[in-house]
């Protein structure tokens, strides 16, 4: 299995809503990413769990909350998010952390289409 | 960080190559060379990286100037599947191994 999947692969929330977005990957991986792509933008990186930890928060504003229960899975938890969130939501994975270099690949899912209303 | 330049879109034929080119004068000597593309609806995907030495896989061809001030990345036969976002990044521990996505190359591939 070499592939990263994210649900759901829509979502419309409001902007008094809670709402999680989930990525699993079975590739044995031991990095997982959140990012974050506004339209005809460059994806740009929020967060990086390594090991189960978080290792990099991009100054993310607290209304994302990123979650790794366990090596293969990672949440974004969303609470009174804005219009302007409104996005695409990217995870990825690497068999190695970024604190083992920059020699690595990352793998990345669909994605999740974001609407705040 | 060391920033990489792309031109904005290039054009080409199906079945003939492709020569995407990336600038970085100012690349250090532990950046490695990734690209990345991203296909239409599709999250990004690995092409190939490399340091100082060119690299060829399944998928393309990876040409690094000596100086490593620039780099070309080849694609030897263009198919319509290649239309793409193609992204050449700079890596480098110093900056956590970040993978720090340019405005890349829009390539439109002709039938």
């Amino acid at each position: 299995d070499t592939e990263v999947t994210q649900t759901p692969k829509h979502l419309v929330m409001g902007m008094t809503n809670k709402k999680s977005l989930k990525c699993e990957q079975h590739m044995g991986h031991r990095a997982m990413y959140w990012y974050k792509q506004k339209a005809k933008k460059p994806p740009e990186l929020m967060f990086v769990y390594s090991y189960e930890k978080l290792s990099i928060n991009e100054s993310v504003p607290s209304r994302f909350s990123p979650e790794c229960p366990n090596s293969s899975l990672l949440n974004l938890h969303l609470h009174a998010l804005q219009p302007e969130d409104s996005a695409l939501y990217l995870c990825a994975s690497s068999h190695q952390g970024p604190e083992d270099g920059p020699n690595n690949e990352q793998f990345f899912g669909p994605g999740t289409r974001l609407t705040v209303l | 960080d060391a920033k990489t330049t792309q031109p904005n879109s290039m054009e080409s034929n199906e079945e003939e190559p492709v020569h995407l080119p990336c600038n970085h004068s100012t690349i250090s000597g532990t950046d490695y060379i990734h690209w990345y593309r991203q296909l239409p609806s599709q999250g990004p995907e690995y092409v190939i990286h490399g340091l100082t030495s060119n690299v060829n896989n399944r998928m393309a061809s990876l040409a690094i100037a000596e100086d490593r001030k620039s780099s070309t990345l080849i694609l030897h036969r263009a198919t319509l599947r290649d239309a793409a976002v193609y992204y050449c990044i700079l890596r480098d521990v110093s900056s956590g191994s970040r993978l720090t996505f340019g405005e890349g190359t829009q390539l439109t591939v002709n039938p």
